[in-house]
Formats: C-alpha cells, structure tokens, sequence
C-alpha cells in the first residue's frame, strides 16, 4: 500500500529550541494534515492543509505543503514541555477508497534528559 | 469534545473468543474509521464506513468485521482474537473527507493472552 515517510522517528527536544520534522511520499495527494498524541489519547488535528505551496500557522506550529505535492513538513517554534508527543502526519486523496487518510509513522517527541 | 466514545477503554480476552469493540458518536458524521495501532506502524487502516450498513476493508482487515447498523454505532469484532491482535484501536469519525480531518476516540487498550 501507499507509505508515508515520516522523519525523524524521534527527537529530543530543550525547552525553547526550534523543532522540525517533515513527511514525504512517491505519491501525489491532495490534503496534508498534521496531528498530536498525548499518552493515552487520540491523536488531535493540529493543522489541515489543502493547496500546493501553502503554508498554515496554528500558534507556534507552521506546516507547509509542499510544491510537488508529495511532501509537507511541520515546525514547532520554542518548544515547551507540553510539546511532549507523537506528532503524525496524514496524506489525503480524494476519490473512493482513496479518499481515506493514510498516516506516517510519527515522530516522537521527548524532553532532553 | 466531538462526541465520540470507544467501549472499552482496555480490555485483556484470551486466545480464540470473540471480542466486539464499539464506537458511539453523537456528530450524526457520515463517515466512521477503525484503525490500530502498533508501535513502529503507525496507524493503520482496518475497515471504514460510509454510511448505514456501508462499509469496505483497509489495509489490514484480515481477522477483523464490522457492522454499522445505525448511523451513531460502528461495532468492530475480532471473530477469533490472537496474539498478533492486541493493540490499541482508535475510531475515527469525519463529515466530509475532503475538507476536515478526522476526529479520534480515546482508544481501546485490547490485550489477546
């Protein structure tokens, strides 16, 4: 089936450091989307994205889509502890079956020891 | 909250019973999900609905079934549970695939001995 690459798998993060993390894919889709996991719960929508080339701020998160539309990559500005997570992106297509989301694996987020 | 609540939350079957997890939403959302998810997979696609007694497989449906006869309900079973099935299952609920992300339930725990 259709795969995501999600990058890094983890990463440690210090209070106020700037976070990347982005999402590629062989395949072309048409809405990027951008989630959180806390321990416990499930993953909440952080950012929707819909246009090649957009690029969406939700606070101290900026997502982009990217240009080709086969990637997308999410910043977190000046981390803080409750950033602690696993952030998944998402890749939609429109159209029967391929209209379902289809998830990367995430990045998991940890507090520097 | 969205409205919808997974039953429940953990649960520890032996080899072989049959388990039935449910999903209850109070959107009146067109479309309903059933994932899980494993460490180092992600989240992954079992089988959708959409709509009343519509519903087709995702990528790893083998072991699993589903039934949605009424619009709030989507009921997933392990028909015969095993090992390789313990997880953490997550619905997912949406309006429109298009143009919103879905919404997750909090999870069920399932735990096969």
């Amino acid at each position: 089936g259709q795969q995501l690459n999600q990058s890094p798998q983890s990463m440690f993060i210090q209070e106020g450091e700037d976070v990347s993390m982005n999402c590629t894919s062989s395949s072309i889709f048409n809405t990027w989307l951008w989630y959180k996991q806390d321990p416990g719960e499930g993953p909440v929508l952080l950012i929707a994205l819909y246009k090649a080339g957009e690029l969406t701020s939700n606070g101290r998160l900026t997502a982009q889509f990217g240009i080709t539309r086969k990637d997308s990559f999410l910043n977190i500005s000046a981390s803080i502890p409750s950033d602690v997570g696993i952030y998944f992106c998402a890749g939609q297509r429109y159209g029967g079956s391929q209209g379902n989301l289809i998830f990367g694996k995430g990045t998991k987020l940890s507090v520097k020891p | 909250d969205a409205g919808i609540t997974q039953s429940p939350r953990h649960k520890v079957t032996e080899t072989g019973t049959p388990v039935t997890l449910r999903c209850h939403q109070t959107e009146n959302h067109r479309y309903m999900y059933w994932y899980r998810q494993d460490p180092g997979h992600g989240l992954r696609l079992i089988h959708y609905s959409y709509g009343v007694k519509d519903t087709d497989k995702g990528e790893v449906s083998d072991g699993y079934s589903v039934s949605r006869s009424k619009t709030e309900d989507f009921l997933l079973t392990l028909e015969s549970a095993t090992s390789s099935q313990t997880s953490v299952y997550f619905c997912a609920i949406t309006v429109d695939r298009a143009m919103f992300g879905y919404t997750f339930g909090s999870g069920t725990r399932l735990t096969v001995v």
